[in-house]
């Protein structure tokens, strides 16, 4: 199994900031993912984390907002860039374990910009 | 493209009650099937998967099997206790990508 820690676990933003969350996975992991889940809603892929190349952006979601960073095997960064109230979403980070057979979430990150 | 429609919530039981959640699903080939559960204030938990036709999971007393002829994979629970009160989530992946869709996503409380 995987346990995977993010930080910050909640946070209230300014609107117009930029908040960072980090993806810490305790041990090797193949493939790691970012989700948003907005208030009431389902979750929704943003980006699959790619090691030491640019993320893999799903429709509607770009770089410039959602910079995404994996520089190692067990690491991983969503940057909310430029935040406004519509961007107040858990923001989970998932992982794919080494066997291939399961995929593992954080606890995620609570955001709500004012 | 891969999709998953969930019963819609929310249900609520009486302690002891048998509990079920549709979940049927559009895709093509041969996908993964997954169980999450997001209890109140908490992350998303993996509660049991499916990796091929006529598979059942099976976790915490909560079981569903992956029937290709009618691309469903409904959970059950024959005795639901208040600590099942939770959000429960149907999803899919492809054996390729592992990108998960996720259905809606089905409320559940459970009074005593």
């Amino acid at each position: 199994s995987a346990v995977i820690s993010q930080k910050p676990s909640r946070d209230i933003c300014q609107r117009g900031t930029s908040l960072t969350i980090q993806c810490q996975v305790d041990s090797q992991v193949t493939m790691m993912f970012w989700y948003r889940q907005q208030p009431g809603q389902s979750l929704t892929l943003i980006a699959t984390a790619n090691q030491g190349s640019e993320a893999t952006y799903e429709s509607g979601f770009v770089i410039d907002k959602f910079p995404i960073s994996r520089p190692n095997l067990t690491f991983s960064t969503l940057t909310v860039s430029n935040m406004s109230p519509e961007d107040s979403s858990i923001y989970l980070c998932s992982a794919l374990d080494r066997a291939g057979n399961t995929i593992y979430f954080g606890e995620g990150s609570w955001l709500t910009v004012v | 493209g891969n999709s998953v429609t969930q019963m819609e919530g929310p249900v609520t039981l009486s302690e002891e009650a048998f509990l079920t959640i549709n979940c049927t699903y559009t895709a093509t080939g041969y996908p993964s099937l997954f169980w999450y559960v997001q209890y109140p204030g908490e992350g998303l938990q993996l509660l049991l998967k499916a990796t091929k036709a006529d598979d059942k999971g099976s976790n915490k007393g909560f079981e569903a099997t992956y029937r290709k002829e009618t691309t469903s994979f409904h959970l059950e629970k024959g005795s639901v206790q208040v600590s099942d009160s939770a959000v429960y989530f149907c999803a899919l992946s492809k054996s390729n990508d592992y990108k998960l869709s996720f259905g809606a996503g089905t409320t559940v409380t459970v009074r005593a």
